[in-house]
């Protein structure tokens, strides 16, 4: 599977929007780009997914370089209810990946400060 | 609507001790995983299950092994614990295979 690389940690203040940066620069055509946060002390939870064009949820938003070897994760305004891990994954839909599995970096540890 | 609920939250276990970790979920998925974090890691898968009665290695099986006999639970079992184990668990459940996954809250294990 496709590598990712994410800062190791990014901070924020409260109410001001968050852009956490994906690299993907071995990315294929058949790759998904996938985000998910683990807040403190618990599982991981999924945010938002995408293939090829710029993705909205009530969550977040996604931008995908046109290039597709980049990517970045859009916290419009920042609570402190986001503090948490974000890890950016590629799944890849034609090798094997009905079987659904998840790789996961160290992801991106966002702070949130009041 | 539980969800993904595992059992139990934390166990501690002597080297050589076996236990069994339960992992239900509620929402007829059929994909099911488990999955282990160490402190300032990600995830790493163990065993996961495409179905009832099937079960597959993933990156890191030794020392554990698993069953899938109902659809709704996934259990993990650790014959001879060994400090090495000592991580947090995760059970993870999706219905299809490139769907969201679901995660449980986690079980804390430490083998002293």
């Amino acid at each position: 599977d496709a590598k990712t690389t994410q800062p190791n940690s990014m901070e924020s203040n409260e109410e001001e929007p968050v852009h956490l940066p994906c690299n993907h620069s071995t990315i294929s055509g058949t790759d998904y780009i996938h985000w998910y946060r683990q807040l403190p002390s618990q599982g991981p939870e999924y945010v938002i997914h995408g293939l090829t064009s710029n993705v909205n949820n009530r969550m977040a938003s996604l931008a995908i370089a046109e290039d597709r070897k980049s990517s970045t994760l859009i916290l419009h305004r920042a609570t402190l209810r986001d503090a948490a891990v974000y890890y950016c994954i590629l799944r890849d839909v034609a090798r094997g990946s009905t079987l659904g599995r998840l790789y996961f970096g160290r992801g991106t540890q966002l702070t949130v400060w009041p | 609507n539980a969800g993904v609920t595992q059992t139990p939250k934390f166990r501690v276990l002597k080297t050589g001790q076996s236990m069994t970790l339960l992992c239900a979920q509620d929402m007829n998925h059929e994909y099911m995983y488990w999955y282990r974090q160490d402190p300032g890691m990600g995830l790493r898968l163990i065993h996961y299950s495409v179905g009832e009665g099937t079960t597959a290695k993933g990156e890191v099986p030794d020392g554990y092994n698993v069953s899938r006999l109902k659809k709704q639970n996934f259990l993990l079992g650790l014959e001879s614990a060994a400090p090495s184990q000592t991580s947090v668990y995760f059970c993870a459940s999706t219905v299809l295979g490139l769907g969201e996954q679901y995660f449980g809250p986690g079980t804390r294990l430490t083998v002293t």
